[in-house]
């Protein structure tokens, strides 16, 4: 099973900031397999990107993944208030599929 | 718009049964694999099990092999994971989500399942 370890656990910024957020993995996620998604308080997580790199339907351009082998990172350009949430990374190379324990982004 | 909405949660008892729904719309539910996750603030977000489009294949992962059942119904637009011999270790919120190329991109609101005596 491929181990994802997320970090920093939280990120303190405030609002037009830039977030950098790490995902790293176990095992050589191959072909890019990697997943992110948000998750607010009390709903389901949303999914932000696929294939490492591909934002998903709706999801806007300050968010944006990059990253290949073990080590990703999501970064979020400008954040607006609506960003503050936690962060997971997914990978899907393996099965069964795992997330890593999140990333916390909190206004500073 | 697409929905997904989890039924069936609820305070069970350990070595107790629950079946838990989730209900879809909004999508051509034929055409997908369905999954389900669960999120615990322990272990964080796990995923549970998934059913091939159709039906004909399904895995689950090791933790719940042999008490957990995942299945579907396309006329009904419909999965289901049928949860027996609870403990408390599968108290969680259980999310179903629909699987597309490995990744879930539309989740459900989620159910409660809280194993407790």
């Amino acid at each position: 099973e491929i181990v994802l370890t997320q970090s920093p656990g939280t990120l303190s910024l405030s609002p037009g900031e830039r977030a950098t957020l790490s995902c790293r993995a176990s095992q050589t996620v191959s072909s890019s397999y990697l997943a992110w998604y948000q998750q607010k308080l009390g709903q389901a997580p949303r999914l932000l990107i696929y294939d490492a790199s591909t934002r998903a339907t709706g999801i806007p351009d300050r968010f944006s993944g990059s990253g290949s082998g073990t080590d990703f990172t999501l970064t979020i350009s400008r954040l607006e208030p609506e960003d503050f949430a936690v962060y997971y990374c997914q990978q899907y190379f393996t099965s069964p599929t795992t997330f890593g324990p999140g990333t916390k982004v909190e206004i500073k | 718009e697409m929905h997904l909405v989890e039924s069936g949660g609820g305070l069970v008892q350990p070595g107790g049964s629950l079946r838990l729904s989730c209900i879809a719309s909004g999508f051509t539910f034929t055409g997908y694999w369905m999954t389900w996750v669960r999120q615990t603030p322990r272990k964080g977000l796990e995923w549970v099990a998934n059913i091939r489009l159709g039906g004909g294949e399904d895995y689950h992962v090791d933790s719940v092999k042999g008490r957990f059942t995942v299945s579907r119904d396309d006329a009904k637009s419909s999965v289901y994971l049928q949860l027996s011999s609870l403990a408390d270790e599968d108290t969680a919120v259980y999310y179903c989500a629909r699987h597309n190329r490995g990744v879930f991109d539309h989740w459900g609101q989620g159910t409660l399942v809280t194993v407790s005596s």
